[in-house]
């Protein structure tokens, strides 16, 4: 079945350790996302790809960073995690932009100890 | 700017009766509009949406939605509530460009 996977599931790292998570998709789709989700909140879209055009959120911090050596992968660096960036990261994928559905992985829990 | 609101943070049902899950929007042009629900440590999962036409949209697991112009909202239901609809459900809207605004998700409890 075509889907978008995230890995891994659970990452724990230190405050100050940089850690990269992973998302892939089979789905052959154009537009990749990075969502940042806290506890029982709405996702936050941090960034997206259109093909390999990266496009930032104006709000999203330079700790974050994002790679999309291929149409399959996408990985989210963040370059020195703080306590506040615990949360869950969601990868979602889009055939288009504007109209068409994203469809979300099941998303990365990051602990920051 | 773009902006949903769900008025309510939790909705209790009991089981077999009908559900409703509010969502107003404000957007600048022709809305587009979605439902997502989430379950416990997963992604979102996409239940349906409204681009055009229909205003009565039919998705997923027997949920539907009603697109209202002139009330700017977009209500989330369902005939006969199940516990396993319990979870998280979000509404998303945009209009004319990528971005999605996502409202803050409204906890659904159906209760056996």
């Amino acid at each position: 079945d075509a889907m978008v996977i995230q890995n891994p599931r659970y990452q724990v790292t230190q405050f100050g350790k940089p850690v990269t998570l992973s998302c892939s998709q089979t789905l052959n789709h154009n537009v990749m996302y990075w969502y940042q989700q806290k506890s029982s909140q709405a996702p936050k879209l941090l960034f997206h790809y259109y093909d390999k055009d990266f496009n930032n959120e104006a709000d999203t911090p330079d700790n974050f960073q994002s790679r999309r050596p291929n149409t399959s992968f996408c990985f989210l660096d963040i370059r020195s995690p703080g306590l506040g960036d615990a949360a869950m990261y969601l990868c979602a994928t889009s055939r288009d932009m504007s109209t068409d559905t994203q469809y979300f992985g099941p998303g990365t829990r990051l602990t920051v100890l | 700017a773009q902006s949903v609101a769900q008025p309510e943070d939790q909705v209790n049902v009991a089981e077999g009766n009908p559900l409703t899950v509010k969502c107003t929007y404000s957007v600048s042009g022709n809305p587009y509009l979605f439902w997502y629900v989430q379950y416990p440590n997963r992604g979102l999962q996409f239940l349906l949406k409204y681009i055009t036409g229909d205003n009565l949209v039919k998705g997923s697991y027997g949920f539907e939605a009603e697109f209202n112009k002139s009330q700017t909202s977009f209500h989330l239901k369902k005939p006969s509530a199940l516990v396993s609809d319990s979870a998280l459900y979000f509404c998303a809207a945009g209009a004319g460009s990528y971005q999605l605004t996502f409202g803050k998700g409204t906890k659904l409890s159906v209760i056996p």
